[in-house]
């Protein structure tokens, strides 16, 4: 079945780079799906951080697109999330995920990762 | 971009129906979609293009849509169904929106 598994430091400092990977098994990483982040602080609701189609091109949550990149790397069947000047703002629990959909407005989320803490403090 | 509004909480009885609401103005032009979350654990799809249920989820649970307001049913509610919802929908530039979550209370 299909797994997805992010990984990367727990605790970064604030004005520091927040950097996950995430590691895709039981699914082509390069067939007609989208691959995305999504986090959701302590106690609070999800948002949705931004999304690489596997031929490269991003999408990206208006409110963070200054501060983050999300890249794909097909050889290895990963995905990444940078997210840069960080405050404890980020703090959050950061998911990976599979997207699937015919086209960008039938997008829905049918993989998770089973999601990481990461925390912001110095 | 847009904005989805759902109810902070919704309570029920076991066994009776329960219904939370996805509101926004961008709704009759996009599709919705509803994620159940319990405690720990990472969201799983319940509906999508508003009312389609994935394999495997039970047929208890139902989703609609009428103008800008989606609602997403449980009929016969179990105690295991206690969890957050939330409400998703993307549009044609790309961006993802979720609703603000609604708490489900089996009482």
């Amino acid at each position: 079945q299909v797994q997805l598994q992010e990984s990367g430091p727990g605790l970064v400092k604030p004005s520091e780079t927040l950097y996950l990977t995430c590691a895709v098994s039981g699914s082509s990483i390069t067939s007609d799906y989208y691959w995305g982040w999504i986090r959701q602080p302590p106690g609070k609701g999800l948002e949705w951080i931004g999304t690489v189609y596997h031929a490269g091109t991003t999408y990206y949550n208006p409110s963070l697109k200054n501060r983050v990149t999300i890249s794909v790397d097909a050889s290895k069947k990963k995905f990444s999330l940078n997210l840069r000047s960080t405050t404890a703002a980020d703090t959050a629990v950061y998911y990976c995920a599979r997207e699937t959909g015919t086209n960008l407005l039938t997008r829905v989320i049918d993989q998770w990762g089973q999601g990481t803490l990461v925390t912001v403090s110095s | 971009s847009f904005e989805l509004t759902q109810p902070p909480s919704v309570s029920v009885s076991p066994g009776q129906t329960a219904r939370i609401t996805c509101s926004g103005q961008a709704l009759p032009n996009q599709f919705a979609s509803w994620y159940q979350q319990k405690p720990g654990q990472a969201p799983v799809l319940v509906i999508y293009k508003d009312s389609e249920r994935p394999s495997g989820i039970p047929e208890r649970f139902s989703g609609s849509s009428s103008g800008t307001t989606v609602t997403f049913t449980i009929r016969g509610v179990q105690a295991e169904d206690e969890a957050d919802y939330y409400c998703q929908s993307a549009d044609s530039t790309g961006t993802m929106v979720f609703g603000g979550g609604t708490k489900l209370t089996v009482l």
